[in-house]
């Protein structure tokens, strides 16, 4: 499947501080570039998606950048809360029909 | 609740043993998914089923099997489970967004 790399895998922040986690991808064909996040015990579930044809998108405090030539996307959160602490993947498609994740990125928020 | 719903939750296995992990969704989506979760390496594709009638192999099938039963329905077989398929199991379906299931913790011993 496509080579995706996530770093950095740990990440803590003070609460109100931003947060930057980025993917790397190998194949230039790939044209879907979700985000999931991951709470304790909980299934992965979408927080922001960007396709190839855009090159940056934002929803409230988070926002997804894509450089297609560098073959890289990144996710940020602005003024980070604690119920942003949790696991978060990113994801590249190939097709429509599979994902291929990072390895995950743990966000602690500190009070 | 719409979404995707797994069972069991949890499960503990010997070697050896079989099992099959169900999974429903009712989205009237078109496709579905069988992923692993193991610690430091993400989700990795079992096996999906792009359309009701067929399914395909992921980056990691062996030892495992799978039946797209209908449209709603997609079960994970794992005929003679050993210790290495100890792991976290995720379903999933899509048309174009992916929702996935609550996961079932599978231990073999």
């Amino acid at each position: 499947g496509e080579n995706v790399e996530q770093h950095p895998s740990t990440l803590s922040v003070q609460e109100g501080d931003s947060a930057v986690i980025k993917c790397t991808y190998s194949d230039s064909a790939s044209n879907y570039f979700p985000w999931y996040k991951q709470e304790l015990g909980k299934g992965p579930q979408l927080i922001i998606d960007i396709r190839s044809n855009v090159g940056e998108k934002k929803d409230q405090r988070i926002a997804v950048t894509l450089n297609k030539t560098a073959k890289h996307f990144s996710l940020h959160i602005t003024e980070t809360q604690p119920e942003d602490s949790a696991v978060y993947f990113c994801a590249v498609s190939e097709t429509r029909y599979k994902l291929s994740f990072g390895a995950g990125t743990t966000v602690t928020v500190r009070a | 609740n719409a979404g995707v719903t797994q069972t069991p939750k949890f499960q503990v296995l010997k070697t050896g043993q079989s099992m099959t992990l169900q999974c429903a969704q009712d989205m009237n989506h078109n496709s579905m998914y069988w992923y692993r979760q193991d610690p430091g390496m993400g989700l990795r594709l079992i096996y999906y089923s792009a359309s009701e009638g067929t399914t395909d192999k992921g980056e990691v099938p062996n030892g495992y099997n799978v039946s797209r039963l209908n449209k709603r329905e997609f079960s994970l077989r794992l005929e003679s489970a050993a210790p290495s398929q100890t792991s976290v199991y995720f379903c999933a379906s899509s048309d174009l967004v992916y929702t996935f299931g609550s996961g079932t913790r599978l231990t073999v011993v």
